[in-house]
């Protein structure tokens, strides 16, 4: 069955220093997200990104975060100055489109800002 | 208006009886309710969808029940077993825009034997 796979698995990082997650989506998907999920707490939606664009950010994707899909197959979510609220899972997600409504997440980042 | 609402928080149930998740929306543009199974370490895997044009979905011993009146919406897993061990969470998605998922805060479920 088709994945989406994240690396890494667990990052750590000093606070103030810029990180890149990085996702596979699945191949013929074209909807993608990040997700995070604070330790025991709800998934929150970040960011989708279609057509090679930002389609919704919620009010937790700031101007320290960005989306690149720089090739055909990657899709990155970039933290440019870590903060310690910062730590939390990371799952970036694909589906293919409205005619199918099945997500499929990762098995996400841990993200830990020191 | 975009929250979903879940409850319980955590949830014990003997092995081989009914764990019962309960979850309610505000929102009348969602149109798309999926239950998703998360494991410790591991991301959120969908269980079990249902759209509001029915009242009930089952797929093996995993049943939705909607109450679309009411806003509300439950899962209800039979004969438990210490696999299905897991936090739960319900979500919504409305019937326009990016297909963004909204998700409750989820249930964590524990089968004793």
């Amino acid at each position: 069955e088709p994945e989406v796979t994240q690396t890494p698995s667990h990052q750590v990082t000093q606070m103030g220093q810029e990180v890149i997650l990085r996702c596979v989506p699945i191949s013929n998907h074209l909807y993608f997200y990040w997700y995070r999920q604070i330790l025991g707490q709800k998934v929150e939606f970040l960011v989708s990104f279609y057509n090679n664009e930002i389609s919704e950010k919620s009010e937790i994707f700031d101007d320290q975060f960005s989306v690149e899909r720089p090739d055909g197959s990657n899709f990155t979510l970039k933290i440019r100055s870590t903060k310690l609220e910062d730590s939390a899972m990371y799952f970036c997600a694909s589906t293919l489109g409205r005619a199918n409504y099945g997500y499929t997440f990762g098995s996400g980042t841990r993200l830990t800002v020191v | 208006q975009q929250q979903v609402k879940q409850s319980p928080q955590s949830l014990i149930v003997q092995k081989g009886g009914i764990s019962i998740i309960n979850c309610a929306y505000e929102n009348t543009a969602f149109d798309y309710f999926p239950w998703y199974q998360q494991f410790p370490g591991k991301g959120p895997a969908l269980l079990i969808a249902i759209r509001p044009d029915v009242s009930e979905k089952k797929e093996g011993r995993f049943t939705i029940s909607f109450n679309k009146s009411a806003k509300q919406f439950s899962l209800h897993i039979m004969d438990s077993q210490p696999g299905d061990s897991a936090t739960y969470f319900c979500a919504a998605r409305p019937n326009f825009g990016n297909e963004k998922l909204t998700f409750g805060t989820g249930t964590r479920l524990t089968i004793i034997p």
